[in-house]
């Protein structure tokens, strides 16, 4: 079975801070991985997304993030952060099965950039 | 706009109802997936459907079905409506049923439920 941490629920930052958010998976397998946001009263839209290569991934928004397989990591940075970027945001893990596909979401972090 | 769309937007019922929602996906892709949204159980998937077929099941109470039609829509079906239904549900598509670049999920928009 895939799982997905979120270690931070709730995360206050000022504009222009610098920001980290982990996410943590478990599966014994290949996965495919992602960071989505849902902006308030909206969908879910993705911002970015692993599936092979070079680990560190670029995605919307000025918004990166780095797979560490040994870790089983893939957390979403951002160097500067902006008012807009206030949001909850979600690691979903994908894991590869071959014929069926389904996302498994970590609980989210919800931001909340000040002024 | 992802190209998924949902209806309705916003469902209001009694416990002990039951409901439809409809999902269409993007144009082309076969694979469609249901997950539910809620404040306690936060982002759960529930059902995905390929090409017409049942290919995953994710926790989906006996009270839910679905179903993708010849066309590849899909609905939702929730019956005996409980308090605890309550709820966002979205809906997602892609081109195929398997993991892998190909296979990126597209969300709509979602039905927000309310079971009074």
């Amino acid at each position: 079975a895939q799982s997905v941490s979120q270690h931070n629920h709730h995360v206050i930052l000022s504009e222009a801070a610098s920001l980290e958010l982990g996410c943590n998976y478990s599966y014994g397998g290949t996965v495919n991985l992602f960071w989505y946001v849902q902006y308030p009263g909206q969908h879910l839209q993705l911002l970015l997304k692993y599936f092979s290569g070079d680990p560190l991934v670029k995605g919307i928004k000025g918004f990166e993030a780095e797979f560490i397989k040994s870790k089983f990591s893939f957390n979403l940075r951002k160097p500067s952060v902006q008012w807009s970027d206030t949001a909850e945001y979600f690691c979903a893990v994908n894991g590869v099965t071959g014929t069926a596909s389904k996302l498994t979401f970590g609980t989210g972090t919800r931001l909340q950039v000040t002024l | 706009d992802s190209g998924v769309t949902q209806t309705p937007k916003h469902l209001i019922t009694a416990t002990g109802q039951r409901v439809t929602l409809r999902c269409s996906p993007r144009s082309g892709d076969l694979s469609v997936y249901w997950y539910q949204q809620s404040l306690d159980q936060g982002l759960q998937f529930l059902i995905q459907y390929y090409n017409g077929e049942e290919r995953a099941k994710g926790n989906i109470l006996e009270r839910f079905s679905a179903q993708q039609f010849p066309d590849l829509h899909s609905e939702l079906n929730l019956s005996s409506l409980e308090l605890g239904d309550s709820a966002l549900y979205f809906c997602a598509s892609s081109p195929r049923g398997a993991g892998g670049p190909l296979n990126e999920q597209f969300f709509g928009p979602g039905t927000r439920l309310t079971v009074l």
